[in-house]
């Protein structure tokens, strides 16, 4: 069965340090592949997505990811974080063209220390 | 545009209590879907449509029954509330199920069930 993981339940890093957050998928095709945010009480908002061609994917606010098939992997980059990226953030899954269906996995909290 | 709404933003219910979340998008979207998010376990699928007239079930799909009249609205209805489905839910809506579509999502509703 496909499914998302996001090996990391907690990440703290300090304003201005580099993060990396991890994202495992399995699926046996080509997957679709998505970063969602999601504030204190509010819904998720989509930070970038990656379907086909280029595997280094820029997205909103500064975020990047990149799709390793290898791996099985589509990690989240900031190379500089800012203090209002203290979030949550979700990798999901679209297990191919034309379904309805989305797997997200567990979710990152992310902290930030001033 | 509104995006996605939902009502109401917090509800509680006794075991038993039946209720309507109410879900509406103004974008002309044909997909829609509910999940719900509990801690630790991100968000899974409860029930989607792929347009007026056409609802299917998703990963946890029971106790919830949904209906899509029109394009716009998507509820979602709990017949015998039960302090399982203490959750946040949210709606989201796009404008077709194809693996690389973004979802929007409305602000969520927070569900207690005593």
């Amino acid at each position: 069965a496909q499914s998302v993981t996001q090996p990391d339940i907690h990440i703290t890093v300090s304003e201005g340090a580099s993060l990396e957050l991890r994202c495992n998928y399995s699926y046996g095709a080509t997957p679709y592949l998505f970063w969602y945010v999601q504030s204190p009480g509010q819904g998720l908002q989509l930070l970038l997505k990656y379907f086909s061609g280029d595997t280094l994917v820029q997205g909103i606010k500064g975020f990047e990811a990149e799709f390793k098939r290898s791996q099985s992997s589509f990690n989240l980059r900031k190379p500089s974080v800012h203090w209002s990226d203290a979030a949550e953030y979700f990798c999901a899954v679209a297990q191919g063209s034309g379904t309805y269906k989305y797997i997200f996995g567990t979710g990152t909290r992310l902290k930030v220390l001033a | 545009n509104a995006g996605v709404t939902q009502t109401p933003k917090f509800q509680v219910l006794k075991t038993g209590q039946s209720m309507t979340l109410q879900c509406a998008q103004d974008m002309n979207h044909e997909y829609m879907s509910w999940y719900r998010q509990d801690p630790g376990m991100g968000l899974r699928l409860i029930h989607y449509s792929v347009g007026a007239g056409i609802t299917d079930q998703g990963e946890v799909p029971n106790g919830y029954n949904v209906s899509r009249s029109t394009t716009e609205d998507f509820p979602l209805r709990l017949l015998s509330a039960a302090p399982s489905q203490t959750s946040v839910y949210f709606c989201a809506s796009s404008y077709g199920g194809a693996g690389g579509v973004e979802q929007f999502f409305g602000p969520g509703t927070r569900l207690t069930v005593l």
